[in-house]
């Protein structure tokens, strides 16, 4: 059974506007989260993280915002620019160096 | 060279063929993952190694083997795969308290079993 879940496949935003890209949870034992991104023919690299005594983390462009009673963290990014196009993988970890990725979200940022 | 290297990047073999894939991580880190990702399918952890040791293995098929020499290197032996193994292979690096430290990845090895 999936234990983070990214709904949305791909998401298509024009230039300058907002990009916000949805992840899910079901286990409550969760406390560390990350996005990473990914171009084609390279690996994930790693963007920004959020440990669940917090409810938003920024860096730059990029905020996460987690909600833990909802079990539901989103990544916003703004503005969003052609570059930022690429596939977006959420992960969580609740012990150890293991950590369960979603499917990804294609983000596709139109000039 | 610096940050994480898999090779090949691109692999076609046959069923009964034996392959092995290269990762070799430049970081200094102490723990090395190999990935499997499947279209469609969230990236699934495959094996750890923390400081040689393997500590994870899930449920994976013994048709994969992995071997792990030195805190720096990491094999994927293949052996009698299937064509559903068709996959990217991702192997990802990171310091021991990997907990607050992020996986570094490598770029993937292309894998099509035909």
């Amino acid at each position: 059974d999936q234990q983070v879940k990214q709904n949305s496949p791909s998401l298509s935003v024009q230039e300058g506007r907002i990009s916000i890209l949805n992840c899910d949870y079901t286990n409550s034992m969760f406390d560390y989260f990350l996005w990473y991104k990914k171009y084609p023919a390279e690996g994930p690299t790693f963007l920004i993280s959020i440990s669940s005594i917090k409810d938003k983390n920024e860096d730059g462009r990029f905020t996460v915002f987690l909600n833990k009673s909802a079990k539901h963290l989103s990544l916003h990014i703004v503005p969003s620019q052609p570059g930022d196009s690429a596939v977006y993988f959420c992960a969580a970890s609740a012990e150890g160096n293991q950590f369960y990725f979603g499917t990804g979200t294609s983000l596709t940022v139109i000039p | 060279e610096t940050g994480v290297t898999q090779t090949p990047r691109h692999l076609v073999m046959g069923m009964t063929n034996k392959k092995s894939l290269k990762c070799e991580q430049h970081l200094g880190h102490n723990a090395m993952y190999w990935y499997k990702q499947s279209a469609k399918k969230p990236l699934e952890l495959m094996f750890v190694y923390n400081f040689k040791e393997q500590t994870e293995n899930n449920s994976v098929p013994s048709r994969f083997s992995p071997e792990c020499p030195n805190s720096s290197h990491l094999f994927l032996h293949l052996h009698t795969l299937q064509p559903e193994d068709s996959a990217l292979y991702l192997c990802a690096s990171s310091p021991p308290s990997a907990r607050t430290d992020t996986q570094y990845f490598g770029p993937g090895t292309r894998l099509t079993v035909l």
